[in-house]
C-alpha cells in the first residue's frame, strides 16, 4: 500500500515568517510528485509537478525540492502572507500502478 | 477560473437513485480525472481517462462508472446511491500525461437524503 505522509498536520505562523513542510513517500515506484494549494471553499490549484531527483522549482515566494532516493519533498514559503493561508497537498503518482495517492495535507494559517 | 467546468454544482437525491455528473475539461486537455471528497476525508482518486480510454483506476466502487467521450468531456455515473456517497466530486484535467499539472473544476456537491 502506497502511503503519502505530510508534516506538520497544521501550522500557525505570523506574517513575514518563512516556513516549510514535508511530504514523505515510498521511494520505490516513484513517477511524479505534485504539490497543490487548496484554499477553503475553492478547488485545488496546481503549484508544482516534480519528476527528477534533485528537482528544485520556484513560483514567487514558494519553492519546492525533491529527493526521490530517500522519498521526500519539501515545500518552502518565504515571507508568509495571510493570503498564503490554505491547505498544501502533495500527491504521489506511482508509476507502476498509475494511481494518484494524496497526502493528508498541511493546513497553514498566517496571522497578520 | 481553471477552465474546467462541472455540472451541476449541487445535486440532491435519494438513496437507491442514479445520477450523472458531467465534466468539460480545459480546451486542449486530453486527460480527465475524477475525485471524491467525503466529509472529514481528503481527496480520493477515483479514475482517470486519457483521450477516451481508461488510464488508471483508484478507489472507485463498482456502483460507479465513468466514460470520456470523443469531444473529451467526461461523465461520472453513480448508481444505487447510499447515504455514504454524499460528497464533493471534483473533476480535473491535464494537457496529456501524469507529469502535467491538473486543473480542477469547482466540484459537484452531491447530497443523498
Amino acid at each position: 500500500i502506497l502511503n503519502v505522509e505530510q508534516s506538520p498536520q497544521s501550522l500557525h505562523v505570523q506574517e513575514g515568517d518563512s516556513t516549510n513542510f514535508t511530504c514523505s513517500f515510498p521511494s520505490s515506484n516513484f513517477y511524479a510528485l505534485h504539490w497543490y494549494r487548496w484554499e477553503t471553499a475553492k478547488s485545488p490549484e496546481a503549484l508544482f509537478v516534480m519528476t527528477l531527483n534533485g528537482d528544485e522549482k520556484k513560483k514567487g515566494r514558494i519553492s519546492a525540492t525533491l529527493n526521490t532516493k530517500e522519498g521526500y519533498s519539501y515545500l518552502y514559503i518565504k515571507g508568509s502572507q495571510p493570503e498564503d493561508s490554505a491547505t498544501y497537498l502533495c500527491v504521489l503518482h506511482g508509476g507502476a500502478t498509475n494511481k494518484l495517492i494524496f497526502g493528508t495535507g498541511t493546513l497553514l494559517a498566517v496571522q497578520p | 477560473d481553471s477552465g474546467v467546468t462541472q455540472t451541476p454544482k449541487h445535486l440532491i437525491t435519494a438513496t437507491g437513485q442514479r445520477v450523472t455528473l458531467r465534466c468539460s475539461p480545459r480546451s486542449g486537455d486530453l486527460s480527465v480525472y475524477w475525485y471524491q471528497q467525503s466529509l472529514d476525508q481528503g481527496l480520493q482518486f477515483l479514475i482517470q481517462y486519457y483521450n477516451g480510454e481508461e488510464r488508471a483506476k483508484g478507489n472507485i466502487l463498482e456502483r460507479f462508472s465513468a466514460q470520456q467521450f470523443p469531444d473529451l468531456h467526461s461523465e461520472l455515473n453513480l448508481s444505487s446511491l447510499e447515504l455514504g456517497d454524499s460528497a464533493l466530486y471534483f473533476c480535473a484535467s491535464s494537457a496529456s500525461g501524469d507529469t502535467q499539472p491538473q486543473h480542477f473544476g469547482d466540484g459537484t456537491r452531491l447530497s443523498i437524503l
